[in-house]
């Protein structure tokens, strides 16, 4: 079975750097995934990481230690927009399924 | 790249009518295709796994039906919720998967569907 842990919600301010932290204990692991979602739209992909270590992309990052089954998604410089739903996912093993976790919603305030 | 479009956006239909809800891969080919419920403040729900070409897999406890697959092309899926009824009103989401290596899925813009 699948068991993906986030927090639920976190508040931030502007300007700031907030880091989401995700635990899993899956049955396979072909990657983990994390996606953002602002209320009423669909998930948009934001990082990927298969192998240890951190994975950087602009004001985003990703880490990940497969043997702690554990990773994080930290925001630098917080901005209004970044103000949305945090989702992190775990890829199957050979069937391209992703297991979602409930999401931590981010709100950034002014 | 990896665009995914989803259509219709919005659709309201009277209970006991079928909604058609059509998925695309515009800019690649995906041999798999998943169509998700999610309800208002909850994560996505896997429905059902398409694969070109042959039957859908369905998740359990997904009427499969109920909940009509079809994956007809390499850029193409539709879901068809026969039968709806009020319960059944929810944003349903496609995504797309670019395969190997990294199996990344990419999401449709999503469909809210109400039935009165």
């Amino acid at each position: 079975g699948q068991n993906i842990d986030q927090p639920t919600e976190m508040t931030a301010t502007e300007g700031a750097i907030v880091q989401i932290n995700c635990t899993y204990q899956t049955s396979g692991f072909n990657g983990l995934f994390w996606y953002q979602q602002h209320a009423g739209e669909a998930p948009t992909f934001l990082s990927y990481n298969v192998l240890d270590g951190l994975e950087e992309k602009g004001r985003f990052s990703s880490f990940l230690s497969r043997s702690k089954g554990y990773s994080y998604l930290l925001l630098k410089e917080l901005q209004m927009k970044d103000s949305a739903s945090y989702l992190c996912a775990v890829g199957g093993r050979g069937d391209y399924k992703l297991s979602f976790g409930a999401g931590t919603t981010v709100t950034v305030r002014a | 790249g990896a665009v995914v479009s989803q259509h219709p956006s919005r659709v309201i239909c009277k209970s006991g009518t079928s909604v058609k809800i059509e998925c695309r891969s515009l800019d690649f080919q995906a041999t798999t295709m998943f169509w998700y419920r999610q309800f208002p403040k909850q994560s996505l729900m896997l429905m059902a796994t398409s694969n070109e070409g042959s039957k859908a897999t369905y998740e359990q406890g997904v009427e499969k039906d109920k909940f009509l697959i079809n994956h007809a092309s390499l850029t193409l899926s539709t879901l068809t919720v026969t039968s709806a009824h009020p319960e059944d009103s929810s944003f349903y989401i496609c995504s797309a998967s670019d395969g190997a290596p990294k199996e990344t899925q990419y999401f449709g813009p999503g469909t809210r569907l109400l039935v009165l």
